[in-house]
Formats: C-alpha cells, sequence, structure tokens
C-alpha cells in the first residue's frame, strides 16, 4: 500500500515561530503536494514538486516555503507563523502518469495562537 | 486555469437510498481527468473514482458510479444504497492530463453529506 506520513497530526505554534510540517512517502513517488484546507475553500495548492530539489508555487504560496532534498521528503515550512495559516495542511504524492489518483497523508491540524 | 463547482454545501440521505452529488467543471484543457475523493471525519482523503476525459463509458466502482456529460461539463458522483459509512466530506477534483502540464489535483469545495438512519 502506499503511504504518505506527516509527522504530526496536531500542532499549536506561537505567533513568529518558524514551522516544520514534514511528509514522507514511500512509493517512490515523483510528485509530491501540500494543500491547505479550510471550510467552504476546498483544498487549495501551496506549493508542489516534481522533483528532487524542483519546486512550484501553486495558488497560495504567500508566507510559506518548502524543501525537498530527498524524493521521499517533502517539508513545507512557515517562515513565521500568523494566525491566518491556523488550518488544516495536507500532503499528497502521486506518480507521474496519467489517470493516477494522488494519495493523501492523515493531515496536519496546525493552530497559530 | 481549472475550476471546479460544488453547489451543494450540505446534502442528506435516508439510509440505503441513492444520491448524486453535484460537480461541475470549467477547462480549456483537451485532455483532463477527474476525480472524487471522501473525507472521513478522521480526515484522512479516500480516493473513489476517476474518469478520463476521453473516456465513453461512465466510471463505476461498486456502488460509486460517476455521471460524466462532457457538453455540459459535469461530472456527478452518484452513489447507490446509501450506508451509514458513507457520511462524510465529498470533493470533486480534476487534473490536466496532457504532457508536460501542471500534474496538480484542482479541487471544489466540497459537500458534506449526512446519511439518516
Amino acid at each position: 500500500d502506499v503511504k504518505v506520513t506527516q509527522s504530526s497530526r496536531y500542532l499549536v505554534k506561537r505567533t513568529g515561530e518558524k514551522v516544520f510540517l514534514e511528509c514522507v512517502q514511500d512509493m517512490d513517488h515523483e510528485n509530491m503536494f501540500w494543500y491547505r484546507q479550510d471550510p467552504g475553500l476546498g483544498l487549495r495548492l501551496i506549493y508542489f514538486s516534481y522533483d528532487v530539489k524542483m519546486k512550484e508555487k501553486g495558488d497560495i504560496p504567500e508566507g510559506y516555503s518548502v524543501s525537498r532534498e530527498k524524493k521521499e521528503r517533502f517539508s513545507l515550512i512557515l517562515e513565521s507563523a500568523s494566525t491566518n495559516q491556523t488550518s488544516m495542511y495536507l500532503c499528497a504524492s502521486s506518480s507521474g502518469g496519467q489517470g493516477i489518483e494522488a494519495f493523501f497523508g492523515q493531515g496536519t491540524r496546525l493552530t497559530v495562537v | 486555469a481549472q475550476k471546479i463547482t460544488q453547489t451543494q454545501p450540505g446534502m442528506f440521505v435516508q439510509e440505503k437510498e441513492a444520491v448524486t452529488l453535484d460537480c461541475t467543471y470549467d477547462t480549456s484543457d483537451q485532455s483532463y481527468g477527474l476525480f472524487w475523493y471522501k473525507q472521513p471525519s478522521s480526515g484522512e482523503m479516500i480516493f473513489l473514482i476517476y474518469q478520463g476525459s476521453y473516456d465513453e463509458q461512465n466510471a463505476t466502482e461498486g456502488r460509486y458510479s460517476l455521471n460524466f456529460q462532457k457538453a455540459r461539463k459535469s461530472a456527478n458522483l452518484v452513489i447507490s444504497a446509501s450506508q451509514l459509512g458513507d457520511s462524510a466530506m465529498y470533493f470533486c477534483a480534476m487534473r490536466d492530463l496532457q504532457a508536460g502540464s501542471a500534474r496538480q489535483l484542482t479541487f471544489g469545495s466540497g459537500t458534506q453529506l449526512t446519511v439518516l438512519p
């Protein structure tokens, strides 16, 4: 089974802290994604990566950065956490083929106080 | 740019009845894929069903079927014989399949389905 693992289910951080969200997949997928989920807005893409050390901005990259040093790991970084970044964060991975669905991690619910 | 619209924030259905969750999309791409995901209260995203834009037959997976109407740009999910465990948030999503295209999924805002006993 494909497994995408996010390092934390719940996180509480203070405003201004630097926050790292880690994601690891075990199926050698080329593509990895970070989404943010908010009520009524669905999932919105923050950043994605289609290869090691490659990254592309999604729809809402402001206030975030990412790192992909190894194929299996994709990190989301909040440089200086703010209360409007309180949200559910979902990591996903997929292979490069057509019609292949993305597999998701269990999500990290981040609260910034 | 791609856009997915789910106009039903919440839906109720009686156990054992069928229910249709609406999804319309907008894209200028010729080759694309449409997906439905289920998200229970536990939070994980579960893939349900996929339809390619050039597939002539509507996709089916067990109790799930996708009513694909390309000219109307709709991809509604039909769940037959609803079960209490079907209560969840449902997301419609799409992806461009053309070579060299971006690989991300674009999601709708979701429909919260509640199955009543």
